[in-house]
């Protein structure tokens, strides 16, 4: 079974658009992210939820909402849809806050996010 | 503003010697530093940390060595094998679980 997973895993749609990219962790863990892989490969850490609270929510546009039905999802809203956008996105999950000794963070797959 | 970085984007090693991945950063405040390894089409997934109070951590073929004063960290992978190409991403993590990677390097593994 896939630790953290999200889903699509390919999405192509137009500007303007609205769309959601879902993730879902079955580590049990309490934290989970957004991060965005850019043109430059650069993982970016967008958002960070821990037991369904924000507690990180970087310098990201609005059109940007991250919603956390339970610990074990994190899903990203993205409205009005710029071509910018166009990115990698990745979810992750870790333990808790506190990293330590065996407590590491786990990443998904990647949501290639495609705005025409 | 890059706080980690990794200046080489790819490296090229013969199967069977050594890889050193090299990692700069710039905040003296991480109090830990990661290596992920990433397939293409696949996340990064988790190698091997260190903590900052740390200069040494080993597990198996992959050792991170980080240098405090000049603010440099590297992932030492002895022997080098096929399945080790990948691209490798160095992040700092800062109290309050913010991470900061590196762009990467694209570590090729000849046979």
């Amino acid at each position: 079974d896939t630790a953290v997973s999200q889903t699509p895993k390919y999405l192509v749609t137009q500007m303007g658009n609205d769309k959601s990219i879902k993730c879902e962790q079955n580590l049990g863990h309490d934290t989970m992210y957004w991060y965005k892989q850019d043109s430059k490969k650069f993982l970016k850490i967008m958002f960070s939820y821990n037991n369904k609270e924000l507690i990180i929510n970087e310098t990201v546009p609005n059109r940007f909402s991250p919603k956390s039905p339970d610990k074990a999802h994190l899903n990203l809203h993205i409205n009005s849809l710029e071509l910018g956008d166009s990115a990698v996105y990745f979810c992750a999950s870790s333990q808790d806050m506190i990293l330590g000794s065996g407590n590491t963070i786990y990443f998904g797959e990647g949501s290639w996010l495609t705005v025409v | 503003d890059q706080q980690v970085k990794q200046n080489s984007p790819s490296l090229s090693v013969q199967e069977g010697r050594i890889s050193i991945l090299n990692c700069d950063y710039t905040n003296s405040m991480f109090d830990y530093f990661l290596w992920y390894k990433k397939y293409p089409a696949e996340g990064p997934t988790f190698l091997i940390s260190i903590s900052s109070i740390k200069d040494k951590n080993e597990d198996g073929r992959f050792t991170v060595f980080l240098n405090k004063s000049a603010k440099h960290l590297s992932l030492h992978i002895v022997p080098s094998q096929p399945g080790d190409s990948a691209v490798y991403f160095c992040a700092g993590h800062l109290t309050g679980n913010q991470f900061y990677f590196g762009t990467g390097t694209s570590l090729t593994v000849i046979p």
